[in-house]
């Protein structure tokens, strides 16, 4: 079946630009997570969303980050006036609603932020 | 709060060699933990996992036994292949709430012929 998609690959934009990032979930997966991975701060939470619940929006960095989800199905993560800093590979994971211990998360492929 | 440490890399060994990756974490409560493989150009995919103090994780020849009294969950394999050659990341998750992943820095692994 169709895993984790997530779009654009690859995306490069200039300094003080907007960027949004797309990330299709599994289908049926309840749980969505982003991450962030870069060379300085390697591999870290930015935002969870379960269903129709509001957001864990801890793991965000900065107010210029910001993400949604419509209808429990596909996300948006934007990143608003973008810096060198936010360079990086923006990863997609889902998982299903489970109780109990955490079930496997599925990554996307990621898309790769480059700001010049 | 939570946090995973795993050796630094590069690892390099022979083709058939023992592979021991350390990993040792700082959580609240008993989380599960988790060994995720990136491999060259693709995305993270699970590897093994285990939920409670004393089990073990294995897959592909690969294993990790949670060991709640060192705070630890070393990955080990009895002879690593070239296409083993990746980077290996520890993770752990609380088991309620949001479940998010914290990971280690990662260890890259490269295995000659």
């Amino acid at each position: 079946g169709a895993g984790v998609s997530q779009s654009p690959s690859n995306k490069v934009t200039e300094k003080g630009k907007d960027v949004e990032l797309r990330c299709d979930p599994i289908s049926g997966h309840t749980a969505l997570y982003w991450y962030r991975q870069s060379l300085g701060q390697g591999l870290e939470f930015l935002i969870y969303f379960q269903g129709n619940s509001a957001p864990d929006k801890s793991g965000l960095p900065s107010d210029r980050f910001s993400a949604e989800r419509t209808g429990g199905s596909v996300s948006t993560l934007t990143i608003q006036r973008t810096q060198q800093e936010d360079s990086a590979v923006y990863l997609c994971a889902s998982s299903p609603a489970r109780t109990g211990a955490p079930v496997e998360q599925y990554f996307g492929p990621g898309t790769r932020l480059t700001v010049t | 709060g939570d946090s995973v440490t795993q050796m630094e890399g590069p690892v390099t060994l022979s083709e058939e060699a023992f592979l021991t990756i350390n990993c040792t974490y700082t959580a609240t409560g008993y989380p599960s933990l988790f060994w995720y493989v990136q491999y060259p150009g693709e995305g993270l995919q699970l590897l093994l996992k285990a939920t409670k103090a004393d089990d073990k994780g294995s897959n592909k020849g690969f294993e990790a036994t949670y060991r709640k009294e060192t705070t630890s969950f070393h990955l080990e394999k009895g002879s690593v292949q070239v296409s083993d050659s990746a980077v290996y990341f520890c993770a752990l998750s609380g088991n309620t709430g949001r479940r998010a992943l914290t990971f280690g820095s990662g260890t890259r692994l490269q295995v000659q012929p």
